[in-house]
């Protein structure tokens, strides 16, 4: 089964600083997906990636998908304290698959 | 616009009774329909997902069941609840495979 592992597991940094977040996939990724979680709060989706290579910003938040599908990573420029929350990356287990599975996330503190 | 409703927002229940959680979507027809349930240090955890009416695939074999009683009605049940059942649980819809989920804000079930 495909598994996605999210790095680093937790991260606190202090307002204005750049982050990066990775998530790593044990297979090909078909879709790759990011959310934003506030604590006790449902997912907000924030960005889809589907072809290798691809890059999407929105805001101060650029995602990638690597040549090679089976590697994503999320950078947020100039942190707030609005960007702090629970980060996850979720994906199709395969092309045309009803299954999205997610990792478990990672936590982000952004202290002002 | 499409819009997903879940309830109730908390629970408390013994150990040993029954649950019914629902979820409805509404502005759409034919939903692929989904449950999580999150956990601390677990990660969300694809629990039951539905592509149509009286469609249902279960991923994690476990105390619990899920029904679609209607095109976009979504119900997670249980005959005896369990300790280990309490977390977050989380019903998302998307449209077709490969397109982002939709989530609802969540039902926080406590188990005692």
């Amino acid at each position: 089964s495909q598994e996605l592992e999210q790095s680093p597991q937790s991260l606190i940094v202090q307002e204005g600083k750049n982050l990066t977040i990775n998530c790593t996939s044990s297979k090909t990724l078909y879709g790759l997906y990011w959310y934003k979680q506030k604590y006790g709060e449902g997912l907000i989706f924030l960005m889809m990636l589907q072809k290798g290579g691809e890059e999407k910003s929105h805001e101060k938040i650029t995602a990638k998908l690597d040549e090679k599908k089976q590697q994503s990573s999320l950078h947020i420029t100039a942190s707030q304290p609005s960007h702090a929350g629970i980060y996850l990356c979720g994906a199709d287990t395969q092309g045309g698959s009803e299954k999205l599975v997610f990792g478990k996330g990672m936590k982000l503190t952004v202290n002002p | 616009s499409q819009t997903i409703h879940q309830w109730p927002a908390t629970l408390v229940q013994p150990v040993g009774s029954p649950l019914s959680l629902e979820c409805t979507v509404e502005g759409t027809s034919n939903p692929n329909l989904y449950w999580y349930r999150q956990a601390a240090g677990r990660g969300l955890q694809l629990l039951f997902y539905s592509v149509g009416i009286g469609q249902i695939s279960s991923e994690v074999p476990q105390n619990l069941s899920a029904s679609r009683p209607q095109d976009r009605q979504f119900i997670l049940s249980s005959k005896k609840l369990l300790l280990s059942d309490s977390g977050f649980y989380l019903c998302a819809w998307r449209r077709i495979s490969g397109s982002p989920l939709h989530f609802g804000n969540g039902t926080r079930l406590t188990v005692t």
